[in-house]
């Protein structure tokens, strides 16, 4: 059971939109720690496309967005493409009395119809 | 360009010791913090162990506390996971990341580069 909840699977035709979402808790995102996204292309190590929230590193497209409220977060693709077949990964930071680390989701694969 | 690269996976028993090796280049790899992050087969990703940017700092998720311990040496530039008294709930890839910043406590990190992951197989 991750921290931060992605709904499993997501999918969307070419061109289309799509939105992956992130729910987590007054712990981690509600704590106003930062939200970051990465994408894991199938046979590849993790790449990150969104940190900080909603800033994208260069290189990324900027059909790729961020964006973060209350103890919500989501990645939104516009002008979907074969190429962004992949799982989306979401990442931040939990801190309780009894622990604090590095929380992911638990991914979401998105199929390009 | 930033580059690391993991070493020393392989099939390993239950109750069995490994470590891990990563080897970075094209960065002042005493100025980081570094991260070891894992995935089980067909799994998503679990947050394993960081270290500081002078090894005086160094955290590890519940799961592993007490068996696997990281470490790096800044002349080598390479950081290190020894896991010991290995589980079958161990196996996986094992994925050294960096992330842009010294500590290994900042809550706001996030993983700028990642390395290709070696692959650890836990089996009797």
């Amino acid at each position: 059971q991750s921290v931060l909840t992605q709904p499993p699977s997501v999918s969307g035709a070419p061109g289309q939109r799509v939105t992956i979402s992130c729910t987590g808790s007054s712990s981690n995102i509600g704590a106003d720690y930062d939200v970051h996204w990465y994408q894991q292309l199938p046979g590849t190590a993790p790449r990150v496309l969104i940190y900080g929230n909603s800033n994208r590193p260069s290189g990324v497209p900027d059909r790729f967005s961020g964006s973060k409220s209350g103890t919500s977060a989501s990645l939104a693709i516009t002008g979907l493409q074969a190429e962004d077949e992949a799982h989306y990964y979401c990442q931040s930071y939990d801190s309780t009395l009894s622990s604090s680390r590095v929380v992911f989701g638990g991914g979401t694969k998105l199929t390009v119809l | 360009q930033v580059k690391l690269v993991e070493s020393g996976g392989g099939v390993v028993q239950p109750g069995r010791s490994l470590r891990l090796s990563c080897a970075a280049s094209g960065f002042r790899f005493s100025y980081y913090a570094l991260h070891w992050v894992r995935q089980a087969p067909g799994k998503g990703l679990e947050w394993v162990a960081v270290i500081s940017f002078d090894g005086k700092n160094k955290f590890a998720a519940d799961s592993v506390k007490g068996r696997f311990s990281i470490s790096r040496d800044n002349s080598k530039n390479t950081v290190y996971l020894q896991m010991n008294s290995l589980k079958i709930e161990d196996t996986g890839v094992y994925y050294c990341a960096r992330v842009p910043s010294p500590s290994a406590a900042r809550p706001h990190n996030y993983f700028d580069y990642w390395g290709q992951g070696a692959l650890v197989t836990v089996s009797s």
